[in-house]
């Protein structure tokens, strides 16, 4: 059972478009929200994070929307360059220190 | 600062075969995660230890076993090693509810 549920599972956006990515969750104990992103080879690195105390939170490109109500929470990266083609995870944690992640997305930024 | 370190970095076994993924971090963190990524399933975590002498079943523990040797290592050992099991294998840590850091990742290959 897929405690976080994210789509798409793969994504083509043009240089300099929005990118959006989106993230579900069930359970209500959840407390803090991580997106990572991976590039090939290597290990998932934090991009940025959300508590569910605030609804929005950004840094510089990239930036986090939360809908407690909804248990959704999406990820927008802002002015999409090639370099920020990689793949791309949501994750939640709360309670006992478990962190789980979704399925992941594969951003791929064309010229 | 090495961050945390995952050894070996690639391995084929044969079927039965067992062996042991090593992680150890040089944070000081208390948590540490084992996560299997595959095409499609995102990163499934394992097993996870919340702190030192305590570990806990993650979403995929059946055929495998770990151990957290103290707070800096925590390894994770196939004892007969199948061919569903090929993958790649991350280790993280991080402190409370922060930044989880992971390793390299060991790709793991059963035939």
């Amino acid at each position: 059972q897929q405690q976080v549920k994210q789509s798409p599972q793969s994504l083509i956006v043009q240089k300099g478009g929005i990118s959006i990515i989106n993230c579900a969750y069930e359970n209500t104990a959840f407390d803090y929200f991580p997106w990572y992103q991976q590039f090939p080879g290597k290990g998932p690195a934090l991009l940025i994070a959300i508590r569910p105390d605030v609804s929005e939170k950004k840094e510089g490109r990239f930036t986090i929307s939360f809908n407690k109500s909804a248990k959704q929470f999406s990820l927008h990266i802002m002015d999409s360059q090639p370099g920020d083609s990689a793949t791309y995870f949501c994750a939640a944690s709360g309670g006992g220190n478990k962190l789980t992640f979704g399925t992941g997305t594969q951003l791929k930024v064309e010229l | 600062n090495a961050g945390v370190t995952q050894t070996p970095k690639f391995q084929v076994l044969k079927t039965g075969q067992s062996m042991t993924l090593q992680c150890a971090q040089d944070m000081n963190h208390n948590s540490m995660y084992w996560y299997r990524q595959d095409p499609g399933m995102g990163l499934r975590l394992i097993y996870y230890s919340a702190s030192e002498g305590t570990t806990d079943k993650g979403e995929v523990p059946n055929g495998y076993n770990v151990s957290r040797l103290n707070k800096r290592e925590f390894s994770l050992r196939l004892e007969s090693a199948a061919p569903s099991q090929t993958s790649v294998y991350f280790c993280a840590s991080r402190q409370g509810v922060t930044e989880a850091f992971f390793g390299q990742g060991t790709r793991l290959t059963v035939v």
